[in-house]
């Protein structure tokens, strides 16, 4: 079945410094990749997706780029702020099942002064 | 205009009695699903509705728990005779349609004492 795998956190991060997010994924069909972000007592908010393979989604200073080579959806950011302090989750919606998405477990940003 | 609309935010309730949970899906989306997030993990699928219309109810356990989408109204997940482990974050959202973009909710905290 599908499946997605984020490196496990919490990530603490000075501000400034850069941030990657590591996610790979599983998925039998052509599936479309996502990435949430919740902030403390929210719900989950889209911060990017792509929807096939080597295209990057983009959103906030953040990217991510589709590779199917590798099976990864990697998150990034050249210069963090502590307002990015929060749970960052990789999804796929497979286009089998496009009514579901299935996320990793998430990870923890941290971002101190 | 406004979001995915849930309600209540918080809800308490004793083992063994009844939770109801609504949600109002963006204006335009006929879309439903239901996610719920237990402490410390990520998403998982529940249910997936249209108006009228179960479509995939794959990730919903087989007792205790129902979801309704009616013509008029909000979507309703009901939890009957609820236990502890039922405690978890449920998160509604809305798609304008098949493998559109999903939109959530801000959650409602369901906590059995």
């Amino acid at each position: 079945g599908d499946s997605v795998t984020q490196m496990e956190g919490p990530v603490t991060l000075s501000e400034e410094a850069f941030l990657t997010i590591n996610c790979t994924y599983t998925a039998t069909g052509y599936p479309s990749l996502f990435w949430y972000v919740q902030y403390p007592g929210e719900g989950l908010q889209l911060l990017l997706k792509a929807t096939k393979a080597d295209d990057k989604g983009s959103n906030k200073g953040f990217e991510a780029t589709y590779r199917k080579e590798t099976t990864s959806f990697h998150l990034e950011k050249g210069s963090v702020q502590v307002s990015d302090s929060a749970v960052y989750f990789c999804a796929l919606s497979d286009s089998g099942t496009a009514s579901k998405l299935t996320f990793g477990t998430g990870t923890r940003l941290q971002v101190t002064l | 205009n406004a979001g995915v609309m849930q309600n209540p935010r918080h809800l308490v309730r004793r083992r063994g009695q009844e939770a109801r949970l609504r949600c109002s899906p963006m204006k335009g989306h006929s879309h439903v699903y239901w996610y719920r997030q237990l402490p410390e993990e990520g998403l998982k699928f529940m249910v997936y509705l249209q108006k009228e219309n179960i479509i995939d109810e794959s990730g919903m356990p087989k007792e205790r728990f129902s979801a309704e989408f009616p013509k008029e109204g909000p979507s309703i997940l009901r939890i009957q005779q609820v236990v502890r482990g039922d405690s978890a974050a449920y998160f509604c959202a809305s798609s304008m349609g098949l493998e559109e973009t999903q939109y959530f909710g801000p959650g409602t905290r369901l906590l059995v004492l």
